[in-house]
């Protein structure tokens, strides 16, 4: 079956520090890779995305590249701000069906 | 325009009552689903539909009844809630049967049982 393993958290950063939020996953065939962001009282609203092996997804500063040969989908950003607080979610989307990661809490202090 | 809008935003009962939450989308989406987050911010999985036709019914107590009147709208009825209901339940759509396509949530409802 599909599944996806990130990062446990909770991850706390100051302001301008470097971010990594590791995620690797298992599923057959090709599916898209996604991480989404929750801020705090909202739902979850997507950051990037990977459609297929060494796609870069990029938004906001984030990026990520779709790593077909570690099963990996790493989220990085070069330097994080307080608005950056939030919990962040990796995904994949497998035949139709979606699989989350546990999620990853990000605290950015000043 | 909300994309997808859920309504209550918030929700406290007693345990016993029988409460249903409401969601529609306006993105002409095929697809819609519930999911469950839990008070660690763990999602899970409920239910998805597909053009009004339940596609997937994951393990949910039979309390929980969702009901698609048509495919922009997908509600969820909870009979005899538990303290255990406790979450925040969200909505969400995507189009069908595009794989690299991503959903897109609702802001959540906070279910509280007293």
């Amino acid at each position: 079956g599909n599944s996806v393993t990130q990062m446990e958290g909770p991850v706390t950063l100051s302001e301008e520090a470097f971010l990594t939020i590791n995620c690797t996953y298992t599923a057959t065939g090709y599916p898209s890779l996604f991480w989404y962001v929750q801020y705090p009282g909202e739902g979850l609203q997507l950051l990037l995305k990977a459609t297929k092996a060494d796609d870069k997804g990029s938004n906001k500063g984030f990026e990520a590249t779709y790593r077909k040969e570690t099963t990996s989908f790493h989220l990085e950003k070069g330097s994080v701000q307080v608005s950056d607080s939030a919990v962040y979610f990796c995904a994949l989307k497998n035949a139709g069906k979606s699989t989350f990661g546990d999620g990853t809490t990000l605290t950015v202090k000043p | 325009d909300t994309a997808v809008s859920q309504t209550p935003k918030y929700l406290v009962t007693q345990m016993g009552n029988d409460k249903s939450i409401k969601c529609e989308q306006n993105l002409g989406h095929d697809t819609m689903y519930w999911y469950k987050q839990d008070s660690k911010k763990f999602l899970k999985i409920m239910f998805s539909y597909n053009n009004k036709e339940l596609i997937i019914n994951e393990t949910v107590p039979n309390r929980f009844s969702p009901k698609s009147p048509d495919k922009a709208h997908l509600n969820l009825h909870i009979n005899s809630l538990e303290l255990g209901d406790s979450a925040v339940y969200f909505c969400a759509s995507s189009r069908l049967g595009r794989e690299n396509t991503e959903a897109f949530f609702g802001q959540g409802t906070r279910l509280t049982v007293v």
